[in-house]
């Protein structure tokens, strides 16, 4: 069956490290995005992109980046970790105007 | 900027009582609706959604209502059920570009009590 999958499900790394959250999706989906969910603000959208080599910044980019380099994956690289982004952060596809379909995200603590 | 308010933030019914979820959204070429609900440790998961020339959706015991003129959009749970207990979010955007972004509302905490 399709798709949609994160790794790792649980991250804990220092301050100042580099990271790297996996995405993948198996639908052949053209749109990708990246959200991160924190109490008292919802979903907030970090990154998406609506096609390989295509990236745009959400709400929330700062810190964060992305890259497509085909249409099943979407990488999340936090550059330079820090404390305010410990958070649990989603992914999710979709076919250009249709619904999207989330993971199951990725709990990351930043000590 | 693009805006999308949920009300309320926590509601609490008896099992088999209906349950009424509202958002209200700021962009008025907003034509998309969906409603995702999210189960502790799990993603969202779309249960339902609308789009603008639709005044009213059902499925089972979910329902969603659209009043564009209002900016306005409301899920309806009838006879409740503890399993349907989680946060459940709603969502706008403009489905006919290809932005596909949705703008969410804060969520709401529905808890069905046995």
């Amino acid at each position: 069956d399709a798709e949609i999958t994160q790794s790792p499900r649980h991250k804990i790394t220092e301050t100042g490290r580099q990271v790297t959250l996996a995405c993948h999706q198996t639908w052949n989906h053209n749109n990708m995005f990246w959200y991160r969910q924190d109490l008292g603000h919802g979903l907030r959208l970090i990154h998406y992109s609506y096609g390989v080599q295509d990236t745009n910044k959400g709400e929330v980019s700062d810190g964060y980046s992305v890259s497509r380099s085909n249409t099943e994956d979407l990488p999340l690289t936090l550059e330079s970790a820090a404390s305010s982004q410990t958070s649990v952060y989603f992914c999710a596809s979709s076919r250009v105007g249709e619904t999207q379909y989330f993971g199951p995200g990725t709990r990351l603590l930043v000590l | 900027g693009e805006n999308v308010e949920q009300h309320p933030s926590t509601l609490s019914v008896q099992e088999g009582d209906s349950a009424v979820i509202k958002c209200t959204y700021s962009d008025s070429a907003s034509n998309y609706f969906p409603w995702y609900k999210q189960e502790l440790g799990k993603g969202p998961q779309l249960i339902i959604d609308i789009r603008s020339n639709v005044g009213e959706k059902k499925d089972q015991r979910i329902a969603v209502t659209l009043n564009k003129t209002a900016k306005h959009f409301s899920l309806h749970i009838t006879e409740t059920q503890p399993e349907d207990s989680a946060v459940y979010f709603c969502a706008a955007s403009r489905s006919s570009s290809n932005t596909g972004k949705l703008i969410f509302g804060q969520g709401t905490t529905l808890q069905v009590k046995p």
